[in-house]
């Protein structure tokens, strides 16, 4: 049983458009919900995180939005440039996250020049 | 600063032989440990955490084993190893709040 959907699998956008990034997950006990980074043959990289008891968070250009009701969060890359061309991860996890992440299978994302 | 190792960078073993591949944190104290696998094109699984010397849970039934001896050492071990253990193995230890966490540089294992 998949906990997390990820959507797209893959996407490619112009250089200075906003790819958006769609995460829904089921388990109503996460409360905790980060995006991760990856280039090949790197590990993951945290780049930004939300709980639930807010509906957005900026952190440069990277924004997450929160639906708690339909139990989703995206993530949005503003003014995209081909550095950010990655595959990123949408992860949850519950109380405290001792018990580890549950993560989405990724999008990898192109950003042309 | 917090720093992961994991060692080897890259492996390439034969199917049935032993495997050990291993964690070491720097920079912090008591930390929870994690290991996940990934396989080509797909998400992160989780294997074992733990939260503590010589305390290991583990989420998929496999022939993979954990092993935490000291506070900031992370083992995973095998005995011998299958052709769908092939994979990128990353470890990950949690911040003081619990919930942040941080992944080292990953192991290339490929089995043959």
């Amino acid at each position: 049983q998949q906990q997390v959907k990820q959507s797209p699998q893959s996407l490619i956008v112009q250089k200075g458009g906003i790819p958006i990034i769609n995460c829904a997950y089921e388990n109503t006990a996460f409360d905790y919900f980060p995006w991760y980074q990856q280039f090949p043959g790197k590990g993951p990289a945290l780049l930004i995180a939300i709980r639930p008891d807010v509906s957005e968070k900026k952190e440069g250009r990277f924004t997450i939005s929160f639906n708690k009701s339909a139990k989703q969060f995206s993530l949005h890359i503003m003014d995209s440039q081909p550095g950010d061309s990655a595959t990123y991860f949408c992860a949850a996890s519950r109380g405290g996250g001792a018990d580890g992440l549950t993560f989405g299978k990724g999008t990898h994302l192109i950003i042309q020049p | 600063s917090q720093t992961i190792h994991q060692w080897p960078a890259t492996l390439v073993q034969p199917v049935g032989s032993p495997l050990s591949l291993e964690c070491t944190v720097e920079g912090t104290s008591n930390p929870n440990l994690y290991w996940y696998r990934q396989a080509a094109g797909r998400g992160l699984q989780l294997l074992f955490y733990s939260v503590g010397i010589g305390q290991i849970s583990s989420e998929v039934p496999q022939n993979l084993s954990a092993s935490r001896p000291q506070d900031r050492q992370f083992i995973l071990s095998s005995k011998k190893l299958l052709l769908s253990d092939s994979g990128f193995y990353l470890c990950a230890r949690s911040s003081g709040s619990g919930n942040e966490q941080f992944f080292g540089p990953g192991t290339r294992l490929t089995v043959l």
